[in-house]
């Protein structure tokens, strides 16, 4: 069993809607949460971070961890054109436990206008 | 925010030539940064991490010897990729970490795609 699962989609939303993407994770040890956007043949840019549980929000994007679950997920709020790319979420465990960075697959995302 | 170049973003070379790929931290000191290589659909699949001033760490299954990974200063780090094949065409991203400290959180570089014919 992989570290970090993650539906590779293609997910196809119209615009407007309310967008849910989801990780889940079998290493209890993980404690920082990150959400990634990919453009097409662009480096990741960092959308989202959260330490342990619990929810971030920044504008339309809500970041939600629950750990007892393993469980994680993005959400977009009147999702646009332009969130068109692939999501992915990342996660580590603390400083002393390394530098590991561990990736999900990435969901693919495009959103209709 | 921090930022993260990446040269070139895009090269074209023959089979056996080697090529270099620069990832320079702009407006922050990176003592560490890593070497990501991405298939199409696949995930990030990190390559080395690169230590200024020492030797790379290599995951397992990295040829060392194709991958020269030189980080001579803090704002700089370079991947060599050696006599290239064209099984080494591919999207190679640099990073860097910038979070809080004890938090694993990276900046990426635009990336920089190697077609080798």
């Amino acid at each position: 069993q992989k570290e970090v699962e993650q539906d590779p989609g293609p997910l196809s939303v119209p615009e407007g809607a309310i967008v849910s993407l989801n990780c889940t994770y079998s290493n209890s040890a993980f404690q920082y949460f990150m959400w990634y956007r990919q453009y097409s043949r662009k480096g990741p840019e960092l959308l989202m971070y959260t330490y342990s549980s619990g929810n971030k929000e920044d504008g339309r994007f809500t970041a939600q961890v629950d750990k007892s679950s393993k469980y994680i997920s993005l959400f977009i709020r009147d999702s646009q054109p332009s969130d068109s790319a692939t999501y992915l979420c990342a996660m580590s465990a603390s400083r002393n436990s390394g530098y590991a960075l561990n990736f999900g697959k990435g969901t693919s995302l495009l959103v209709t206008p | 925010g921090a930022v993260v170049s990446q040269h070139p973003s895009r090269v074209i070379c023959k089979s056996g030539t080697s090529v270099k790929i620069e990832c320079r931290s702009l407006d922050f000191q990176a003592t560490t940064m890593f070497w990501y290589r991405q298939f199409p659909k696949q995930s990030l699949m990190l390559m080395a991490t690169s230590n200024e001033g020492s030797k790379a760490t290599y995951e397992q299954g990295v040829e060392k010897d194709k991958f020269l990974i030189n980080h001579a200063s803090l704002t700089l780090s370079t991947l060599t990729v050696t006599s290239a094949h064209p099984e080494d065409s591919s999207f190679y991203i640099c990073s860097a970490r910038v979070g809080p400290s004890g938090a694993n959180v990276l900046t990426f570089g635009a990336g920089s795609r190697l077609t080798v014919l």
